[in-house]
């Protein structure tokens, strides 16, 4: 069993609609990240958190540390947020990732 | 934007080959990180740093050696490249243990 598993793994929504992705995880971490990357594109780090909630624009990252999940959320979603999201988590100096989840976003 | 660049940006080589892969930092950041991104398999740390020469390995390093001489430079070296090391590789900084990690625009090896 992975340590961080993310669900869906596919995505594909219209425009506008709100978008949730989940990420579970099964190991003691001190932070956890959610990463975006475009097609083709590097590695962008959108959000890192221990606890709560944190919001950046229309993207909101929620954790719930007792239960070991966190939510990415993508409030009136575009197509330009077509992407592939990873969740990664931090424990010790290393950092151990999801597969992603791949968004598309149509218009 | 981090200053982190990798060199080269592609490569094709055959197999039998040695090649190193470079990532530099203009950051002065502690930590750096090699990680390979698959299909179904998202990134896999191959080996990683927390300070000049010391290193140590990740869940994927069978096959690839390390070394960092100064703190802005770490290199990764596949000594006989096989077709299984066909990926992309990736170069990560931070600067400590709690810190998200930013990285470099990664580099695409073939091994043919």
């Amino acid at each position: 069993k992975n340590e961080v598993e993310q669900s869906p793994q596919n995505l594909t929504a219209q425009e506008g609609e709100f978008i949730t992705i989940n990420c579970s995880y099964s190991v003691g971490i001190s932070a956890l990240h959610w990463l975006q990357q475009h097609p083709g594109g590097g590695i962008v780090s959108l959000f890192m958190l221990s606890s709560g909630k944190k919001k950046h624009g229309r993207l909101i990252a929620t954790i719930n540390i007792q239960e070991k999940h966190s939510s990415l959320h993508i409030t009136a979603s575009h197509p330009r947020d077509s992407a592939v999201y990873i969740c990664a988590v931090s424990r010790d100096d290393k950092i151990i990732f999801g597969k992603g989840t791949r968004l598309h976003i149509l218009p | 934007d981090a200053g982190i660049t990798q060199s080269p940006r592609h490569k094709v080589t055959e197999t039998g080959t040695p090649v190193t892969l470079r990532c530099h930092q203009t950051e002065n950041h502690r930590y750096m990180y090699w990680y390979r991104q698959d299909p179904g398999h998202g990134l896999r740390l191959i080996h990683y740093s927390y300070g000049v020469k010391d290193t140590d390995k990740g869940e994927v390093s069978d096959g690839y050696s390390v070394s960092r001489s100064k703190t802005e430079d770490f290199l990764l070296t596949l000594e006989s490249a096989t077709s299984s090391q066909t990926s992309v590789y990736f170069c990560a900084i931070k600067p400590g243990p709690k810190y998200e990690q930013y990285f470099g625009p990664g580099t695409r090896l073939t091994v043919t």
